[in-house]
């Protein structure tokens, strides 16, 4: 089975400042996607941006970059710029890609508070 | 596109009662699911469909039935309610029945059994 982990529960940063935001996962996959979700108080889950394993090149998407290091199993998230709007729970997720019924496997989330 | 959306937004019920919780996807996806979300917890998968008329158990199942008879719609049904289901409920849908594309996640139900 998978799990993902999520270590810091809440985070603080000042406004266009940079934050790294931290995930692990385990398992004994070797194709897999990982995400990041970002959950604002609307509570709705928007998908900030995917990695895939056997992709070497860190995934971005603006403001937002990965940090992925397969043999480790790390997947940190960068945000660079920060804007008050970042302010969310965001949450890490691990997908396997094989398989017929493949599943999210989420991690408990990380507050992200950015300051003005 | 609508997206996914999901009816009612809040619910508040009595321990016993059952109800439906709604979700609908206009995007045409073959595949959607419902998760819990528990305070200091992730998100857990109640039960998924990767098709119409197919159905399968996530990792909490129990309480909880769903029937997939369009592909647009994919309701969650509780039986009998009790406070231990009290939670956010999230309904998603993605366009590969493998699960490997992008889920689109719906904006939530707030239910809260006493």
């Amino acid at each position: 089975a998978q799990t993902v982990t999520q270590s810091q529960p809440e985070m603080s940063v000042q406004e266009a400042e940079t934050v790294t935001l931290s995930c692990t996962y385990d398992t004994s996959e070797n194709n897999y996607y990982l995400f990041w979700y970002k959950q604002p108080p609307s509570r709705q889950m928007i998908l900030v941006i995917r990695q895939e394993a056997y992709k070497q090149q860190n995934a971005t998407e603006n403001r937002f970059s990965v940090n992925f290091q397969k043999a480790a199993k790390s997947f940190s998230l960068k945000i660079s710029d920060s804007q008050l709007g970042d302010t969310a729970m965001y949450f890490c997720a691990f997908m396997k890609k094989t398989g017929a019924n493949s599943k999210l496997t989420f991690g408990k989330g990380i507050t992200l508070s950015v300051r003005p | 596109n609508a997206g996914v959306t999901q009816t009612p937004k809040f619910q508040v019920l009595k321990t016993g009662q059952s109800m439906t919780l709604q979700c609908a996807q206009d995007m045409n996806h073959e595949y959607m699911s419902w998760y819990r979300q528990d305070p200091g917890m992730g998100l857990r998968l109640i039960h998924y469909s990767v098709g119409a008329g197919i159905t399968d158990q996530g990792e909490v199942p129990n309480g909880y039935n769903v029937s997939r008879s369009t592909t647009e719609d994919f309701p969650l049904r509780l039986l009998s309610a009790a406070p231990s289901q009290t939670s956010v409920y999230f309904c998603a849908s993605s366009f590969g029945s493998k699960f490997t594309d992008t889920q689109y996640f719906g904006p939530g139900t707030r239910l809260t059994v006493l």
